[in-house]
C-alpha cells in the first residue's frame, strides 16, 4: 500500500527555521517525484514545488522559489521542506504529493497525499 | 500564468446532477485532473487526463474537457459527496490548481 506520512504539527515564532518531512512507503521511492502543495486557511491549493528523489532534481513555483527548500534523503525515503526565517504568513497546512508516472508533463497529476503537517507562525 | 477559475459554489439536490466546471484559456488542449477534498481531509484524486477514474472511485464521477471549458460531473448525488473541487493542469512548467468549489448536497 502507499502511503506518504507526514511529520506532526509545529508551533512556531516569526524569524525561526523549520524543516518538516514526508516518508513514503509502498512503492519505489526513487523513481516517483514528490511535490508540495501549500493550502492557507480558508484558501485553496497551491504548488509549491517538486523533487525527484532519483537524482535530487529539484524545480520551483515562481511563487515560492527563493522562499522555502525542497531535498529529499532516498537512504530513508524522505523528502523535506524547510524555511529559513518563517513569516506569519507561513501558517497553513502543508501536504507532500506523489507525482503519476508515464505520459508526458500536461498528464501528470497527484495520486497520492500525506495527511498534512500544520504549521502555525505567531509571535 | 495560467488561471483556472471554478464558481464558488454549486448546490444539488440529493439524487441529482451536478456539475462543476472550470474555464481556462484553450483548457481542451490540456489534460485536466479533479481532487475531492472533504473537512479537515487530504485532497483525494477523482478523476485524472480528463475523464478517467481512479480505482475505488464511483463510476457516478466523470468528467469531460472541450474548448475553454473542463468539466465535473456528480451523478446521482450522495450527501458524501459534499465536498471541495479543485481542478488541476500542467502549464508552463507548473502545475495549476483551479479555485475550488464548494458543492452542497441538500
Amino acid at each position: 500500500e502507499v502511503q506518504l506520512v507526514q511529520s506532526g504539527a509545529e508551533v512556531k515564532k516569526p524569524g525561526e527555521s523549520l524543516k518538516i518531512s514526508c516518508k513514503g512507503s509502498g512503492y519505489s521511492f526513487t523513481s516517483y517525484w514528490i511535490g508540495w502543495v501549500r493550502q492557507m486557511p480558508g484558501k485553496g491549493l497551491e504548488w509549491m514545488g517538486i523533487i525527484y528523489p532519483g537524482d535530487s532534481d529539484t524545480r520551483y513555483s515562481p511563487s515560492f522559489q527563493g522562499q522555502v527548500t525542497i531535498s529529499a534523503d532516498k537512504s530513508i525515503s524522505t523528502a523535506y521542506l524547510q524555511w529559513s526565517s518563517l513569516k506569519a504568513s507561513d501558517t497553513a497546512m502543508y501536504y507532500c504529493v506523489r507525482r503519476s508516472i508515464g505520459g508526458y508533463d500536461t498528464s501528470y497529476y497527484f495520486d497520492y497525499w500525506g495527511q498534512g503537517t500544520l504549521v502555525t507562525v505567531s509571535s | 500564468s495560467y488561471e483556472l477559475t471554478q464558481p464558488l459554489s454549486v448546490s444539488v439536490a440529493l439524487g441529482q446532477t451536478a456539475r462543476i466546471t472550470c474555464g481556462g484559456n484553450n483548457i481542451g488542449s490540456k489534460n485536466v485532473h479533479w481532487y475531492q477534498q472533504k473537512p479537515g481531509q487530504a485532497p483525494v484524486l477523482v478523476i485524472y487526463r480528463d475523464s478517467n477514474r481512479p480505482s475505488g472511485i464511483p463510476e457516478r464521477f466523470s468528467g469531460s474537457n472541450s474548448g475553454n471549458t473542463a468539466t465535473l460531473t456528480i451523478s446521482r448525488a450522495q450527501a458524501g459527496d459534499e465536498a471541495d473541487y479543485y481542478c488541476q493542469v500542467w502549464d508552463s512548467s507548473s502545475y495549476v490548481f483551479g479555485t475550488g468549489t464548494k458543492v452542497t448536497v441538500l
